[in-house]
């Protein structure tokens, strides 16, 4: 069955590190990808998705991620992390459905 | 613009006790609804998906069962609810578009508790 592993469950900050967060993918098909965030008290949002052409994706608020096929990757990256991006991140995947298969979480925690 | 609502937010139950949670959807027609369960550590189950009025698909064995009475509406419901009920409920909508790109947007979520 596929599945999503996102091997950092816990990730602690200080403000202007830089982050990446690991997300790998068990299909060898085509793959929509895509990363949520949930801030605290806040619905889950999309932080930005891959479906076709540059492998490097620019989101919001100033995230990126890149999709290496090779290693059924699609990593989180941040140059410099702020208090306000403290929340739980979520990698998902879609192969020929609207169905997501969700990674389990990692909660990541920026102090000033 | 299409906003998502679910309620209720919080809810308490006792072990036996039915169960019905609500989701709506404003400003789309026609929408493909979701039903997740998402639990500490374990990120998002897809419980139910839905691709039109009365069209449910089951993606685990559960106590539960959903339904769709109108096409903006999605219902989560169980006759006698356990334990391992508790959790963190999320409704979802997409656009539905053919080849699974489409963004899926979340509701507020409702939190139960099963006592």
């Amino acid at each position: 069955a596929q599945s999503v592993s996102q091997h950092n469950h816990h990730v602690i900050l200080s403000e202007a590190a830089s982050l990446e967060l690991g997300c790998n993918y068990s299909y060898g098909g085509t793959v929509n990808l895509f990363w949520y965030v949930q801030y605290p008290g806040q619905h889950l949002q999309l932080l930005l998705k891959y479906f076709s052409g540059d492998p490097l994706v620019k989101g919001i608020k100033g995230f990126e991620a890149e999709f290496i096929k090779s290693k059924f990757s699609f990593n989180l990256r941040k140059p410099s992390v702020q208090w306000s991006d403290t929340a739980e991140y979520f990698c998902a995947v879609n192969m020929w459905t609207d169905k997501l298969i969700f990674g389990t979480g990692t909660r990541l925690q920026v102090f000033p | 613009s299409q906003t998502i609502h679910q309620w209720p937010a919080t809810l308490v139950q006792p072990v036996g006790s039915p169960l019905s949670l609500e989701c709506t959807v404003e400003g789309t027609s026609n929408p493909n609804l979701y039903w997740y369960r998402q639990a500490a550590g374990r990120g998002l189950q897809l419980l139910f998906y839905s691709v039109g009025i009365g069209q449910i698909s089951s993606e685990v064995p559960q106590n539960l069962s959903a339904s769709r009475p109108q096409d903006r509406q999605f219902i989560l419901s169980s006759k006698k609810l356990l334990l391992s009920d508790s959790g963190f409920y999320l409704c979802a909508w997409s656009g539905g578009l053919a080849g699974g790109g489409e963004t899926q947007y979340f509701g507020p979520g409702t939190r139960l508790l099963v006592l």
